[in-house]
């Protein structure tokens, strides 16, 4: 199986601080992994892609300079909130896809952490 | 229009009874399909993918998928209360690795017992 892990899973911060938040592909590498924010009944959206070796492509709208992104290896992957503020809380979930396989044989699958609640006071 | 449609619901079945969710895409290179659940206050879990027209069944769950219509759809077969959670359909446009999904909003299912 494909197991990602996300830490921390809660956390509570003061306005003006830093996180990080860490996910982690515990039994296959990840060239590629996605970070998305879901606010309270509503759906995922996307913010970033995470490349390894290289510069996070983020989605229309998405403050690079706020959220850090850094795919240091073929298991890690961390999100950085800089300077969060209360509009910032929400639930960050990161997910990881397999490196190879043929089309159709699922390797394309996404297999998610179990997500961050961030609240920010 | 979204890239991803769902019907947000609710969708509420009585326990036994089949549960249809639907999907419809707009971008006609879109080349794989997945279902995702998504219990309230945790992360989305795969359900099942499709690449091809047709029907694929696993256990309970078919997904039926139909390029020409853009339109996919998950049926859940004897429905039971721990189906009831948001279900994402989600939509990769090109089949490889690099491939991002677009997801739906979802659709809230409550199975009744």
């Amino acid at each position: 199986g494909a197991v990602v892990s996300q830490h921390p899973s809660w956390v509570i911060c003061k306005s003006g601080t830093s996180v990080k938040i860490e996910c982690r592909s515990l039994d296959f590498q990840a060239t590629t992994m996605f970070w998305y924010r879901q606010f309270p009944k509503q759906s995922l959206m996307l913010m970033a892609t995470s490349n390894e070796g290289s510069k996070a492509t983020y989605e229309q709208g998405v403050e690079k300079d706020k959220f850090l992104i850094n795919h240091a290896s073929l298991t890690l992957s961390t999100l950085t909130v800089t300077s969060a503020h209360p509009e910032d809380s929400s639930f960050y979930i990161c997910s990881a896809r397999k490196i190879t396989g043929l089309p159709g044989s699922g390797a394309n699958v996404l297999t998610f952490g179990a997500g961050s609640r961030l609240t920010v006071l | 229009q979204k890239e991803v449609e769902q019907n947000s619901g609710p969708l509420s079945v009585p326990e036994g009874a089949i549960a249809s969710l639907n999907c419809t895409y707009s971008d006609r290179g879109s080349q794989s399909f997945f279902w995702y659940r998504q219990y309230s206050g945790k992360s989305p879990e795969l359900i099942m993918f499709i690449y091809s027209n047709g029907d694929k069944e696993d256990g309970r769950f078919t997904a039926q998928l139909n390029k020409a219509s853009q339109y996919v759809s998950l049926l859940i077969r004897d429905s039971q209360p721990s189906d009831s959670a948001t279900y994402l359909c989600a939509v990769n446009k090109i089949n490889t690795n690099a491939g991002k999904s677009t997801f739906g909003d979802g659709t809230t299912l409550t199975v009744k017992p």
